[in-house]
């Protein structure tokens, strides 16, 4: 089965706030993670992503966060717009091609 | 420089018909993937193609589906005499070789969405 999974599947906030969307994962041996979005419509659009070597990065209004001692990652978004309305999903690969995405998490920002 | 290209983007069949969706990588990937989705649910991975070499497709089912990427041309996704439970979202991604061990990013397509009647 899926080794990836979400806290919460519907995440609603306030524009100018910020998001943050958590993510489980259950393989240990999972090296590299990798956060995407997806608007209705459309494929999974890369966002950022984090190897197991470091447990933080940042990108242009996002941040990935990545604890190996509880198998936890979140992706934040900073001052959340209206065109960050979409599902996001966190992706993991143990080194090899397959990468596993959990089920998703859809974020609502309200005007 | 063009992303993955996928078509079409809309595929309507009747049961017991075939079903051919196609992807392009994107320029300088040799690397192909094909994975499903059914509404509101993440993607699952469906078979791993590099140039004219089935790598891994251990998501797809037995029966019915094939892939193939030739040495010239989209990679293809074939379903033959579909039925309605073939009904989804088809998504390609295309990236790099892997390189060092670790996977390369995949980029993903927009999608062929089937609807099986």
């Amino acid at each position: 089965g899926e080794s990836v999974g979400l806290h919460l599947p519907t995440l609603s906030v306030q524009e100018g706030d910020n998001s943050i969307i958590n993510c489980a994962y259950s393989n240990s041996a999972s090296d590299y993670f990798i956060w995407y979005k997806q608007e209705s419509g459309k494929g999974p659009q890369f966002i950022i992503d984090i190897r197991s070597n470091m447990d933080k990065r940042q990108g242009q209004r996002v941040t990935v966060l990545l604890n190996k001692t509880v198998k936890h990652l979140s992706l934040q978004i900073a001052a959340t717009q209206p065109g960050d309305s979409a599902v996001y999903f966190c992706a993991e690969n143990t080194g090899g091609f397959k990468t596993i995405f959990g089920a998703g998490t859809r974020l609502f920002v309200k005007a | 420089n063009a992303g993955v290209m996928q078509n079409p983007r809309h595929l309507v069949r009747r049961r017991g018909q075939e079903a051919r969706l196609r992807c392009s990588p994107m320029k300088g990937h040799s690397h192909v993937y094909w994975y499903r989705q059914l509404p509101e649910e993440g993607l699952k991975f469906m078979v791993y193609l590099q140039k004219e070499n089935i790598i891994d497709e251990s998501g797809m089912p037995k029966e019915r589906f094939s892939a193939e990427f030739p040495k010239e041309g989209p990679s293809i996704l074939r379903i033959q005499q579909v039925v309605r439970g073939d009904s989804a979202a088809y998504f390609c991604a295309s990236s790099l070789p892997l390189a060092g061990g670790y996977q390369e990013t995949q980029y993903f397509g927009p999608g062929t969405r089937l609807l099986v009647l």
